[in-house]
């Protein structure tokens, strides 16, 4: 079936830096989405991405639907402890119904402070 | 909070058994959705519906089964369990239809099965 390749699959960084993480995929996606997830709870939507080439910001947060439409990015700027958490990609293939998301396997960021 | 509500938090039971999961969506949300966590396959998804029918299918399997009703309120019932059904069950809604409407999980049911 469709994969998304997720990486890193884990990062340590220290407070105040900048993070980036990626998905790709051999398939065209029409929608990314990018969720973060804290132990015990559910995934929390961050950014959706609707258009190729589309760049939308949350805050310190930045995500990009690329040009292919088979990748997307996320950056988080000048890191702080409370975005400790896993980190995932979403993806609704083309021809795929709304709901019918495929999901990376994950980055886990890892803040020092 | 998501205003997805899931219920109960933890379930445990034994293998053979039956359970009911449920699942009330966001407060003008049509569509809800079941997915399936585990530390292997990660995040699956596993059926949606849509103002009470089913709409979509994934990876479910035909011990498991789903319905919305009236109220908009889902259930996910799992029969026959066995050990490899334990994992996180999560729901979303969104507003569903053609509008561009991002999932909102609701925070789980984790199911152990002994």
């Amino acid at each position: 079936g469709q994969q998304l390749n997720q990486s890193p699959q884990s990062m340590f960084i220290q407070e105040g830096e900048d993070v980036s993480m990626n998905c790709t995929s051999s398939s065209i996606f029409n929608t990314w989405l990018w969720y973060k997830q804290d132990p015990g709870e559910g995934p929390v939507l961050l950014i959706a991405l609707y258009k190729a080439g589309e760049l939308t910001s949350n805050g310190r947060l930045t995500a990009q639907f690329g040009i292919t439409r088979k990748d997307s990015f996320l950056n988080i700027s000048a890191s702080i402890p409370s975005d400790v958490g896993i980190y995932f990609c979403a993806g609704q293939p083309h021809g795929g119904s709304q709901g019918n998301l495929i999901f990376g396997k994950g980055t886990k960021l890892s803040v020092k402070p | 909070d998501s205003g997805v509500t899931q219920t109960p938090k933890h379930l445990i039971t034994a293998t053979g058994q039956r359970v009911t999961l449920r699942c009330s969506p966001r407060s003008g949300d049509l569509s809800v959705y079941w997915y399936q966590q585990s530390l292997d396959q990660g995040l699956q998804f596993l059926i949606q519906y849509y103002n009470g029918e089913e709409r979509a299918k994934g990876n479910i399997l035909e011990r498991f089964s789903a319905q919305q009703f009236p109220d908009l309120h889902s259930e996910l019932n799992l029969s026959s369990l066995e050990l490899g059904d334990s994992a996180l069950y999560f729901c979303a809604s969104s507003a569903g239809g053609l509008i561009n409407s991002p999932l909102h999980f609701g925070n789980g049911t984790r199911l152990t099965v002994t």
